[in-house]
Parts: structure tokens; C-alpha cells; sequence
């Protein structure tokens, strides 16, 4: 596997169930990105994790619950979404050193989610 | 505010008509100004990074300018296989680590 992966692809889930996005980044970096991504709209960057520590939480509601075990693997855990919530989930890495953000982000390919 | 707009929303060019596409920001102090390019279905795959006023990079058939207030993404005699979703992305110097600001892109469909 090259790049960034993510799995599944494609999540159909109803407004009860629980769920989780998994990330895998093959690049050497150690930092981690969830995006959603909605029709119209430009992407909306979710949480930040750098060297496994987050860093960022942009106002996102608690039914989104982000895992970073190391520095190579993110989830993404879902609990009682809404139908609003239907998008697609892109986690993007990128490498950081001496606390400064390398400009260049890499995206997955994306997980398609639909909440019924 | 801090703001990235693209333009235009959509673009249909036949194969070989060369055009631009716009991206103009409003961020104070600006980092870095990227270009991604999306596949429908597909995560965006990097393109290009600016720095600075002035600064131009190419790749194949596509060449970026970043002037003080906007870039350009300037496509010479497309191909149907340029067809995709062309973004632009900004970082700011204040804001926090990988907060890209992104515009809603501009859609590129090349007829052959």
C-alpha cells in the first residue's frame, strides 16, 4: 500500500448505529487530518493531530469521537448521527518538524457516508 | 474575515482552448497558497505550492501564478483527461496547523 488509505469506502449507517473510519497513512509523516466534505460546500477540516496529540477541534459535535493510536493510524468514531452528517470523509497527512507544519497535505480517497 | 473564493463555478472548454482559472484570497499574511486537483469519487491530489508574489510553477500543461491577491491555475490546449474539480487552498500565518482554508473549487469539463 502507497500513500494514504482509507476504509471503507462506501458506509451506509442508520441515525442509531455506531461506526468507525479508519485511516492508514504510508508516508512517514506524523501528522493527521479528518475533512468532511459536502455537496456546494468547500472542505471543512474536523481535527488535527500532531504527533498523535490532537491539536485542533473545529467546533465539531461530540457524535464525531477522532482516534489516533500512532502516528500512522486515525479513526474516526461514529455514534447517532444525522441525515446532515451524510458526506465524504477525507483524511489527509502531512509531516511536521520542529513544530512547524509541513504546507503539503495528502489525501485519501475518502469514505462515502450515508446516514438514513 | 479571512476568505477563498474560486472562479468561476464550472468551466466547459473544448480540447486544445486554453483558459484560467481564478482564486483570490483575503487572508492577512499569507503562508502558502496550494492547488489540489479532485477526481469525482476521489481524495484531492496535490498539485502545486506557492509562496510568494511573483512565484510560478508548471506541470505538463497547467501553470500556476500567485500575484498578492489571487492565483492562477492556467491550463494550455486541455485534454479531456484535465477534466476535474480544480481547488484552491490557503494557509495564513496566525492560524493553526493545518487549517487550509478551502474554495469550493471550479468544475472543468474538456470535450474532445
Amino acid at each position: 500500500e502507497t500513500g494514504v488509505t482509507q476504509t471503507p469506502r462506501h458506509l451506509v449507517m442508520g441515525m442509531t448505529n455506531k461506526k468507525s473510519l479508519k485511516c492508514e497513512q504510508h508516508l512517514g509523516h506524523n501528522a493527521m487530518y479528518w475533512y468532511k466534505q459536502s455537496a456546494k460546500k468547500p472542505l471543512e477540516l474536523m481535527f488535527v493531530y500532531n504527533f498523535k496529540e490532537q491539536t485542533e477541534n473545529n467546533s465539531v459535535p461530540s457524535r464525531f469521537s477522532p482516534e489516533c493510536p500512532n502516528s500512522s493510524h486515525l479513526f474516526l468514531h461514529l455514534h447517532t448521527l444525522q441525515p446532515e452528517d451524510s458526506a465524504l470523509y477525507l483524511c489527509a497527512s502531512s509531516h511536521v518538524s520542529n513544530g512547524s507544519p509541513s504546507d503539503e497535505q495528502f489525501f485519501g480517497p475518502g469514505t462515502r457516508l450515508t446516514v438514513l | 474575515e479571512d476568505q477563498v473564493t474560486q472562479s468561476p463555478e464550472a468551466l466547459r472548454l473544448q480540447e486544445g482552448e486554453s483558459s484560467s482559472l481564478n482564486c483570490s484570497y483575503t487572508v492577512s499574511g499569507l503562508r502558502g497558497l496550494f492547488w489540489y486537483r479532485q477526481d469525482p469519487g476521489k481524495g484531492p491530489e496535490f498539485l502545486f505550492t506557492l509562496y510568494s508574489a511573483g512565484e510560478e510553477k508548471e506541470k505538463e500543461r497547467l501553470k500556476a501564478t500567485l500575484t498578492k491577491k489571487e492565483s492562477f491555475l492556467h491550463i494550455t490546449a486541455p485534454k479531456p483527461e484535465d477534466s476535474a474539480t480544480y481547488l484552491c487552498a490557503v494557509h495564513f500565518y496566525g492560524g493553526s496547523q493545518g487549517n487550509l482554508i478551502f474554495g469550493k473549487g471550479t468544475k472543468l469539463s474538456v470535450k474532445p
